[in-house]
């Protein structure tokens, strides 16, 4: 079985601050990962993945994450954020030979201006 | 238009109502999927289908039936809702293989059970 952990709920930020939203995983299998996001009212997009080569990703709007295979993370990074970021943010799984992705709870990004 | 289009988007319903929602696509996509998100739970997997012969259950299936009718279409029907049914429903699509987690949802449908 496969899980993921978004430890922070909620992440308040000020506008131009970096911020960088967490995310660990457990599988018994090699994993792909993800990150999606949610802006109001609207359905998830992709914001990045990670499938193999650089650990290194860089994603749409400036995000970043690093698959840290040591640690079993995926955290989310933006050096200065923007009011239009306030969303949330999902972090999801997909194991290799498997059939299902399996999302975290969710981090909901509060940009302040 | 949209790729993946769900109807109805909001829909209030009163408890033992038979609902359905549904989802139609355009990517040419095998896989669709039906999710429900509820706040602080994230996304969890009702169904999810790989052909139109192929309907697997995920985790959150019981109250829940589907069909797919065709490879662009996949509904999703509450036979008797119950109020802890009242959610936020996705449908997503997906390629198969290696990026077969690269989900493309619809905007979702907002179900409320009286």
């Amino acid at each position: 079985a496969q899980s993921v952990t978004q430890l922070d709920s909620q992440v308040p930020v000020f506008e131009e601050a970096p911020v960088e939203l967490r995310c660990n995983y457990s599988s018994s299998v090699s994993v792909y990962l993800f990150w999606y996001v949610q802006y109001p009212n609207q359905g998830l997009q992709l914001l990045l993945k990670y499938l193999s080569g650089s650990t290194l990703v860089k994603g749409i709007n400036g995000f970043e994450a690093e698959f840290n295979k040591s640690q079993t993370s995926f955290h989310l990074r933006k050096p200065s954020v923007h009011i239009s970021d306030t969303a949330e943010y999902f972090c999801a799984v997909y194991p290799r030979g498997y059939q299902k992705v399996t999302f975290g709870t969710g981090t909901k990004l509060q940009v302040i201006p | 238009d949209a790729d993946v289009t769900q109807t109805p988007r909001n829909r209030i319903t009163k408890t033992g109502k038979r609902i359905m929602l549904e989802c139609s696509q355009t990517k040419g996509h095998d896989r669709m999927y039906w999710y429900r998100q509820d706040p602080g739970l994230g996304l969890r997997l009702i169904y999810y289908s790989f052909d139109v012969k192929d309907i697997n259950k995920g985790e959150i299936s019981d109250g829940y039936s589907v069909s797919r009718q065709a490879q662009a279409k996949f509904s999703l029907s509450l036979e008797s809702a119950i109020p802890n049914q009242t959610a936020l429903y996705f449908c997503a699509t997906s390629e198969a293989g290696e990026v077969a987690g690269e989900l493309f949802f619809g905007e979702g449908s907002r179900l409320t059970v009286l």
